[in-house]
């Protein structure tokens, strides 16, 4: 089993300032995911990253995938309070046809105002 | 267009008991799984399917059939309700690509109780 070690587990902030949350594997991934979670949802997709060194951006959210294509970043500017939930990496397996996303356990962030 | 749909959203069942829960999708995915989310453990896939009659097993399958007899639907039955079964239940969809999935959609979840 291929595994996703986000850090850190737990992120208290205040509005306004800026974050990043990691996700690293010693395995390398075809692809990379970020989903968020809000409480008593489902996850939703942030960003697929694919190519090693992509950086992607979504508004004051930058997602960088690593050279080696075995760990990503979040970055996240000014942060709000709506920012606020859980955020999840997630990894497709290199080589061959696999249909499995291996999941961080996530980053619990909350963004005070 | 409903997306990805979960009944029930809670249940409490007693140690022994069986149900199945349900999902449902209508975006015509190919591709659809279960996952179990527990406090500090991540989503862990249970069992997934490609296609019609076709369903595997992912990382925590013991205790839990799946079937697949419509593009449509995906049903999670637990056969014998255990304490440790006591989770947050997702169920996600998506097309097939070349090689792998397309985004994830996941239903809102149903939160299990083994008493």
């Amino acid at each position: 089993t291929q595994l996703l070690e986000q850090s850190p587990q737990f992120l208290s902030i205040q509005e306004g300032e800026n974050l990043t949350v990691y996700c690293n594997s010693s395995s390398v991934f075809s692809s990379l995911q970020w989903y968020r979670q809000e409480p008593g949802e489902g996850p939703v997709l942030l960003v697929t990253v694919v190519t090693g060194g992509e950086v992607k951006k979504l508004k004051r959210l930058t997602f960088q995938f690593g050279d080696a294509r075995k760990d990503s970043s979040l970055h996240i500017t000014a942060a709000q309070p709506g920012d606020t939930g859980l955020y999840l990496c997630a990894g497709r397996n290199s080589g061959g046809s696999n249909y499995k996303l291996t999941f961080g356990k996530g980053t619990l962030l909350t963004v005070n105002p | 267009n409903a997306g990805v749909t979960q009944t029930p959203k809670f249940q409490v069942l007693k140690t022994g008991q069986s149900m199945t829960l349900q999902c449902a999708q209508d975006m015509n995915h190919e591709y659809m799984s279960w996952y179990r989310q527990d406090p500090g453990m991540g989503l862990r896939l249970i069992h997934y399917s490609v296609g019609a009659g076709i369903t595997d097993q992912g990382e925590v399958p013991n205790g839990y059939n799946v079937s697949r007899s419509t593009t449509e639907d995906f049903p999670l039955r637990l056969l014998s309700a255990a304490p440790s079964q006591t989770s947050v239940y997702f169920c996600a969809s998506s097309y097939l690509l070349r090689g792998g999935t397309d985004t994830q959609y996941f239903g809102p979840g149903t939160r299990l109780t083994v008493l």
